[in-house]
Formats: C-alpha cells, structure tokens, sequence
C-alpha cells in the first residue's frame, strides 16, 4: 500500500540524549515536512524538504536537524539542544507538481523525554 | 509569509445541526486542503480544493480564491464528526513557496 511510515509510534527518551524520529514514503513525492504539536495546539513546521539534498527551515527549526539524502526518506533529529521536545510529530508528504500537490500525513510519533 | 486564519476556534454543536468553518488567507495560494484530526491525532485528508467546490457526502468545501478564503460546511452533524478541522496552504512566493501553512484549527465538539 502506498503512504507515509512514522516509527516508532511511541519513544520514549532521558533528558539530554538526541533522538531520530523516521519518515518513510513510497508515494513517489518530491516534498516531505516535519511538525510538531503540542497539546491543544496547531502543527507548527519544523522542517521542510523540496527535492532530495536539499532542506529549509520552518518555524521552530532550533534544536532539530534533519536530512535528505532519499527521495522516501526524511528523518528528523531532535537534539539535547531542544528544550522542550515532548510533543507529538508529524510527518506529512506532498507531490509538489507545478508548485502544488496534496499533502499526506502519516500517524505520528508521541515523543516524551524524562 | 502567508497567514492562515480559522474561525471559529471552537464550535458546539447538538446532532443534526448544520455548521460552516472558514479559513482565511493572506496571499495567493496554490494548494488549500481541509484535514480533519480525530481524537488519535491522525490527521484524515477531506478536500484538496485551490478553488471551486467540492461535496463529499455531508461534507462539501468551496474555495474562493480570489477572494482569499475557503468554507466547509459539515451537514447533519454526528459525534463522530467531533475534532479538529484543519485548513492548510502552500505558498508560491518568496519564502513562502512549497511551504504547507497551518491555520490554528477549527475545534468541533457535537453532543448527541
């Protein structure tokens, strides 16, 4: 079935250790994205990739890194840098052709560092 | 860059009552989907809709792009309909393009 992988659903980490988060597609997408939200708010970007080898800055960028070296892939670091990474991600894909294209999500991932 | 502005940012409603969520934006767009995210978090795709309008069941959307906003309108409300509704862009300009721009949300309680 063609969509978008989160894993894990759930992670657990210890303050001051960085964590991956993936996000896998096989939707043949040019554009992937990273949010976070927290409860009771809205998705604010973290990250969002264009085309392979290449990645801008959203919104809240600082103490996240993230790579795109495959098409389907687009993992996001959350660093010791981070001050507050408990949240739930979300990763979202989107076609991108002639500027637009639909975007999906998929299930997320509930991150909580203790 | 563009701002997405949803409203109303909470909404009540009794079963089978009929309601209208707007979502307006600041700039010209290339892409307005409406997503609605149940109470797992997972965010379910309703409309991928730049302009005209679109029915889906009790659920339609009109985009008026020139205008700058977009209406969805949920008929015959049912407590599964219960959530938050989502409107989004992408811009084409500037610092703004192939940005997926969130409004704040659309929070929908229905009371059976």
């Amino acid at each position: 079935d063609g969509g978008i992988t989160q894993s894990p659903k759930y992670l657990f980490r210890k303050e001051g250790q960085n964590v991956t988060l993936s996000c896998e597609q096989n939707l043949n997408h040019d554009a992937m994205y990273w949010y976070r939200q927290d409860p009771g708010q809205g998705l604010r970007l973290i990250y969002y990739s264009q085309i392979v080898n290449d990645f801008q800055k959203g919104d809240i960028a600082e103490g996240y890194s993230v790579s795109r070296e495959k098409k389907e892939s687009f993992p996001l670091t959350v660093t010791s840098a981070q001050k507050n990474p408990t949240a739930f991600y979300l990763c979202a894909s989107s076609s991108q052709s002639a500027g637009a294209g639909e975007a999906f999500f998929g299930q997320g991932t509930r991150l909580t560092v203790v | 860059g563009i701002q997405v502005e949803q409203s109303p940012p909470d909404l009540i409603l009794q079963e089978g009552a009929n309601s209208t969520l707007r979502c307006n934006f600041s700039d010209s767009v290339n892409n307005l989907q409406w997503f609605h995210q149940n109470p797992w978090g997972q965010l379910i795709n309703l409309f991928y809709i730049p302009s005209g309008t679109k029915q889906n069941g009790r659920l339609s959307a009109t985009t008026v792009a020139t205008e700058r906003y977009s209406l969805l309108y949920i008929s015959s409300s049912q407590t599964t309909d219960s959530g938050v509704y989502f409107c989004a862009v992408i811009g084409f300009v500037g610092d703004d393009t192939g940005k997926l721009i969130f409004g704040q949300g659309t929070t929908l309680q229905v009371k059976p």
